[in-house]
């Protein structure tokens, strides 16, 4: 079974610390791997696409890097600030783009002022 | 506003009423995509539409489940007879192909 998996599931940091949130998938055999942020009782926002073929992908102050060989797919969070409190879900779509997304639970982050 | 939209944000209902949901989509967003989750959970695939074409179902998408995406463009949900455990957020998602999925704000669904 394709599973994707999130370790921790909840972690609390104080501001400006850097910090790194971990996915890792059953199945080396991925199409895509999306990284979202979810505010309590909303809809997802997408915060990152890393295709099968890259490495890692960079926005402001955000790095995903996946690692296909490995099963594995980080988020790093710079400079963590008081907005960035959400739940971050890593998504992965196995085997074509013709498969819906498999989610994890989700690691709920809280940055402390 | 561009994005998509979801109708309506909260729908509170009996059990065994029906109840339907529709979902905008980014307009030139070809592939329309219907997810579940519950407390605690990540999002769990329901369905998805390429145009006008229903392409997959979950076994989480039971017969009281029925999706349509009429000339491809905003899509429905309905459940029928709604049990206690439907309740959840419903999402909503398009992506252009296999690309990037954005998704909606989502409808809370609460079954009495």
């Amino acid at each position: 079974k394709q599973e994707v998996t999130q370790i921790p599931a909840a972690l609390s940091v104080p501001e400006g610390e850097n910090l790194v949130l971990n996915c890792s998938f059953t199945d080396s055999a991925i199409y895509n791997l999306q990284w979202f942020r979810q505010d309590p009782g909303k809809g997802l926002t997408s915060l990152l696409l890393i295709q099968s073929s890259q490495r890692e992908q960079t926005s402001g102050r955000l790095n995903a890097s996946l690692d296909k060989s490995s099963g594995r797919s980080t988020l790093y969070i710079a400079a963590s600030q008081p907005g960035d409190s959400a739940t971050y879900l890593c998504a992965v779509r196995f085997n074509s783009g013709n498969t819906p997304l498999v989610f994890g639970k989700g690691t709920r982050l809280s940055v402390i002022a | 506003d561009t994005g998509v939209s979801q109708d309506p944000r909260h729908k509170i209902t009996k059990r065994g009423q029906n109840v339907t949901f529709r979902c905008d989509p980014i307009s030139e967003h070809n592939r329309l995509y219907w997810y579940r989750q519950t407390l605690g959970q990540g999002p769990e695939f329901l369905t998805y539409f390429q145009n006008e074409a229903q392409l997959e179902k979950s076994r989480l998408l039971s017969d009281r489940f029925s999706a349509e995406r009429p000339k491809g463009s905003f899509s429905t949900l309905e459940i029928q007879r709604t049990e206690q455990g439907d309740s959840a957020m419903y999402l909503c998602a398009s992506s252009p192909s296999a690309g990037e999925q954005f998704f909606g704000p989502g409808t809370r669904l609460t079954v009495l």
